[in-house]
């Protein structure tokens, strides 16, 4: 069970910008760094957004990050049916010694 | 470029241990990052198995702490899984991972491996 919590589902038609929340505590999403996820069917996941904001090389700016307490948000500005995937939030929980790692529960993108 | 490639059986049958390997090529596995297993059971989410560092410093998930150890070997640049007395509740795609310095987001990723337990 997921210490991250994600809306189960979002959708929005071509062109459209969908947002998504990652939910967390203090101990994970309050104090460190956030990245995003997209999972497409059958393929690995691929690294959309790390330290909260910033995009890898090639990953373009219709996806931003953003970050603001215990909450963190993936924005996705001109959808397109390639956007069709699930999508996970992740970050360091320093609630034990050592720490872990944590995904959110995942939130699908289903465009209209 | 990076890359990762798992190898290891499909099929375990329950009670067993999971054997995994992670071959690295593209980046020494002594490169100041971590190095991580990630997986995902059949129509669930994504969840994190544990991490190595070059000098074998682990990290894992509390829930799978008692029955995972996560190895490295930097002479043939890999890094190893293991999972013991596992169940059909382990059954799932595994994933082999770079994780970055710092924020430990896995950058880098293999392309999964379908592991089914069952006897």
């Amino acid at each position: 069970q997921s210490v991250l919590t994600q809306p189960p589902s979002v959708s929005a038609a071509p062109g459209q910008k969908v947002t998504i929340s990652c939910s967390g505590s203090s101990s994970n999403v309050g104090e460190n760094y956030v990245s995003w996820y997209q999972h497409l069917p059958g393929a690995a996941p691929k690294l959309l957004i790390y330290d909260d904001n910033k995009r890898p090389s090639g990953i373009p700016d219709r996806f931003s990050g953003s970050k603001s307490g215990t909450s963190a948000t993936l924005g996705i500005t001109g959808l397109q049916t390639g956007d069709e995937a699930d999508y996970y939030c992740g970050t360091w929980d320093g609630s034990l010694s050592p720490g872990f790692f944590v995904f959110g529960t995942g939130t699908k993108v289903t465009v209209l | 470029q990076v890359q990762l490639q798992e190898s290891g059986p499909g099929l375990v049958k329950p009670s067993e241990t999971l054997s995994l390997t992670c071959s690295v090529s593209g980046d020494s596995i002594s490169n100041g990052y971590y190095w991580g297993w990630i997986r995902q059971p059949p129509g669930k989410g994504l969840e994190w198995i544990g991490n190595v560092y070059q000098t074998g410093f682990t990290s894992y998930s509390p829930s799978l702490r008692s029955r995972v150890t996560i190895s490295i070997d930097t002479s043939n640049n890999l890094f190893s899984l293991r999972l013991t007395s596992v169940t059909a509740a382990d059954t799932a795609f595994y994933y082999c991972a770079r994780q970055m310095r710092g924020s430990s987001s896995p950058d880098y990723w293999g392309q999964g491996s379908l592991v089914t337990v069952s006897s």
